[in-house]
């Protein structure tokens, strides 16, 4: 099973809402993705949890709060965000980097975010 | 020297054609090549990954040419079908990348005609 679930779906939230973006996975991955994709362009790495400890912040702004609970769960806490922040935020896990060769990331279906 | 350079950004084929989508990479410390279809709405799919240990992968009708010294990859699609339609990345990633960060290149749209 190569199954990435990601909740909600869809979300709509206002400037001053505060929200939250799950994902799960049970491959036994110890690394976790936060990427986000506008239109028509490739996904942008935000952040990266590697043993449920944050690796990389690809200087996102603190408005995106990670959080990595245990090593199935990767919660992406939104707020205060900005219309351009409208985006598909999408959740992807892998075997750790083991300092060497590359490894296969499996993405989840993603959310889809609007920003009023 | 990060970056992924890929080709063309979008590419129309009649339904039983080839596909031939092509990237190139300047960093000799990736290892590991991934081709993802992605379609509307959806999240990216892994569709086949190579290795530079070997000069080509066939996984039915998708193929992957590795081409080490020209720093070239491509993905050719065999009997190109209206399903096939989607958004196609390659990437790469390995040594010298943290976490084995995915390097993407922009993107290829795909339309397959009937």
């Amino acid at each position: 099973d190569t199954e990435v679930t990601q909740t909600p779906k869809h979300l709509v939230m206002g400037m001053t809402n505060k929200k939250s973006l799950k994902c799960e996975q049970h491959m036994g991955h110890r690394a976790m993705y936060w990427y986000k994709q506008k239109a028509k362009k490739p996904p942008e790495l935000m952040f990266v949890y590697s043993y449920e400890k944050l690796s990389i912040n690809e200087s996102v702004p603190s408005r995106f709060s990670p959080e990595c609970p245990n090593s199935s769960l990767l919660n992406l806490h939104l707020h205060a965000l900005q219309p351009e922040d409208s985006a598909l935020y999408l959740c992807a896990s892998s075997q750790v980097y083991r300092g060497g060769q590359g490894e296969t990331q499996y993405f989840g279906p993603g959310t889809r975010l609007l920003v009023l | 020297q990060q970056q992924v350079k890929q080709s063309p950004q979008s590419l129309i084929v009649q339904k039983g054609g080839i596909s031939i989508i092509n990237c190139a990479y300047e960093n000799t410390a990736f290892d590991y090549f991934p081709w993802y279809q992605q379609f509307p709405g959806k999240g990216p799919a892994l569709l086949i990954a190579i290795r530079p240990d070997v000069s080509e992968k066939k996984e039915g009708r998708f193929t992957i040419s590795f081409n080490k010294s020209a720093k070239q990859f491509s993905l050719h699609i065999m009997d190109s079908q209206p399903g096939d339609s989607a958004t196609y990345f390659c990437a790469a990633s390995g040594r010298g990348t943290s976490y084995g960060k995915l390097t993407f290149g922009q993107g290829t749209i795909l339309t397959v005609h009937p």
